[in-house]
């Protein structure tokens, strides 16, 4: 069945960890993608990644790291640095090079830090 | 960024037909608008896209102002599952911004039995 598949849905950790998300998917998608989600807002874009071993910044970055090894895999580390870790984390996928195909969407991962 | 503006709530009935409105004034020629939406504690699903001439899917329709800075999504026969967060968004695919969309807070759709 094909999908993305982020885990684990809710994850809690101590103010200054490291925490990493994963994000997993098998629908041969080129580009990969993650947001962050505050209550009652929009989705505000951390890191995309179009091809294997290249990311782009997103708009709030700062305090985030990812990495691209794997087409498959797309995973997003929250540092210490960031100041405000606790929100609802979204990774989605698309189909590179096409005009106008739509994100897929995981399930979430929801990060609360304290 | 072209940004979108929509009401932050509407409300329907069971079986009656809903028109989520966006109004778009900025929007530029290359800009696709795309509409998404969200299930408390679930990822945003995609619902349709259009860019000039309106467009129907299985899900919805998207009707789409001849001037571009306003669509309309239209849900024919609001059903219980419909009830979510909509987002009209743009999506600019030109160059490095390929696969950006911007989302803003949406509607929330109430749908009442």
């Amino acid at each position: 069945d094909g999908g993305i598949t982020q885990s684990p849905k809710y994850l809690f950790r101590k103010e200054g960890q490291n925490v990493t998300l994963s994000c997993e998917q098998n629908l041969n998608h080129d580009a990969m993608y993650w947001y962050r989600q505050d209550p009652g807002q929009g989705l505000r874009l951390i890191y995309y990644s179009q091809i294997v071993n290249d990311f782009q910044k997103g708009d709030i970055a700062e305090g985030y790291s990812v990495s691209r090894e794997k087409k498959e895999s797309f995973p997003l580390t929250v540092t210490s640095a960031q100041k405000n870790p606790t929100a609802f984390y979204l990774c989605a996928t698309r189909v590179a090079g096409t005009r106008d195909s739509p994100l897929h969407f995981g399930n979430g991962t929801r990060l609360t830090v304290t | 960024d072209a940004k979108t503006t929509q009401p932050n709530s509407m409300e329907s009935n069971e079986e009656e037909p809903v028109h989520l409105p966006c109004n778009h004034s900025t929007i530029s020629g290359t800009d696709y608008i795309h509409w998404y939406r969200q299930l408390p504690s679930q990822g945003p699903e995609y619902v349709i896209h259009g860019l000039t001439s309106n467009v129907n899917n299985r899900m919805a329709s998207l009707a789409i102002a001849e001037d571009r800075k306003s669509s309309t999504l239209i849900l024919h026969r609001a059903t219980l599952r419909d009830a979510a967060v909509y987002y009209c968004i743009l999506r600019d695919v030109r160059g490095s911004t390929l696969g950006r969309l911007y989302f803003g807070r949406g509607t929330q759709l109430t749908v009442w039995p």
